[in-house]
């Protein structure tokens, strides 16, 4: 059963601050990854999806990785501001199934503090 | 393009009633899916349905039942409500479900009391 841990829980950093925010799974035989933010009491936003055989995509100040072999992803967020603080989550696809069915890690709650 | 639609936004019921939520896809999306979000569980995969056909289903009794229209919009019903149903529903719709980017609606808040 794949399984998604995300590190840490909770993280609380001053404007402009570079940060990374890590993603580990336990079934490397996935077909992609995807980054979420959700704000509070809102949907989920895609930030970036990273197909299995991808090593990184980047929008903006967001870069993301995949090393599919070790079970790990990490989101680098640069010159982080206020606007930037939610929560993160990561969720991975399966590799062996059809549809879309997601699993979801338990996610970042990040605060950006001016 | 309009983004996932979903109603109602907030719902109470109490424990024994029923429910049914909706969501609309974004237009010329197949692929819908229903997430459960809980404070204790985090994000649960609850089914996906493809061109009226549900294609996935998570691990959830069998209170929890959908299914999809030939306009693609869906709807998930719960039946007999228990105080655990309590959560953030959230649907999400992409083109084929073939691992491309999803779409999440802004969800239904629903308390059971």
């Amino acid at each position: 059963k794949q399984e998604v841990t995300q590190i840490p829980a909770a993280l609380s950093v001053p404007e402009g601050e570079n940060l990374v925010l890590n993603c580990s799974f336990t079934d490397s035989a996935i077909y992609n990854l995807q980054w979420f933010r959700q704000d509070p009491g809102k949907g989920l936003t895609s930030l970036l999806l990273i197909q299995s055989s991808q090593r990184e995509q980047t929008s903006g100040r967001l870069n993301a990785s995949l090393d599919k072999s070790s079970g790990r992803s990490t989101l680098y967020i640069a010159a982080s501001q206020p606007g930037d603080s939610a929560t993160y989550l990561c969720a991975v696809l399966p590799g062996e199934t059809s549809g879309s069915r997601l699993t979801f890690g338990e996610g970042t709650q990040l605060t950006v503090n001016p | 393009k309009a983004g996932v639609t979903q109603t109602p936004r907030y719902l109470i019921k109490t424990r024994g009633q029923q429910v049914t939520l909706s969501c609309s896809p974004i237009s010329g999306h197949r692929s819908v899916s229903w997430y459960q979000q809980t404070p204790g569980q985090g994000l649960q995969f609850l089914f996906e349905y493809f061109s009226e056909t549900q294609r996935n289903k998570g691990n959830f009794p069998g209170r929890f039942s959908g299914r999809q229209f030939s306009n693609s919009r869906s709807e998930m019903n719960v039946s007999t409500l228990e105080l655990g149903d309590s959560a953030l529903y959230l649907c999400a719709s992409s083109e084929q479900g073939g691992g491309e980017t999803q779409y999440f609606g802004p969800g239904t808040r629903l308390l059971v009391l």
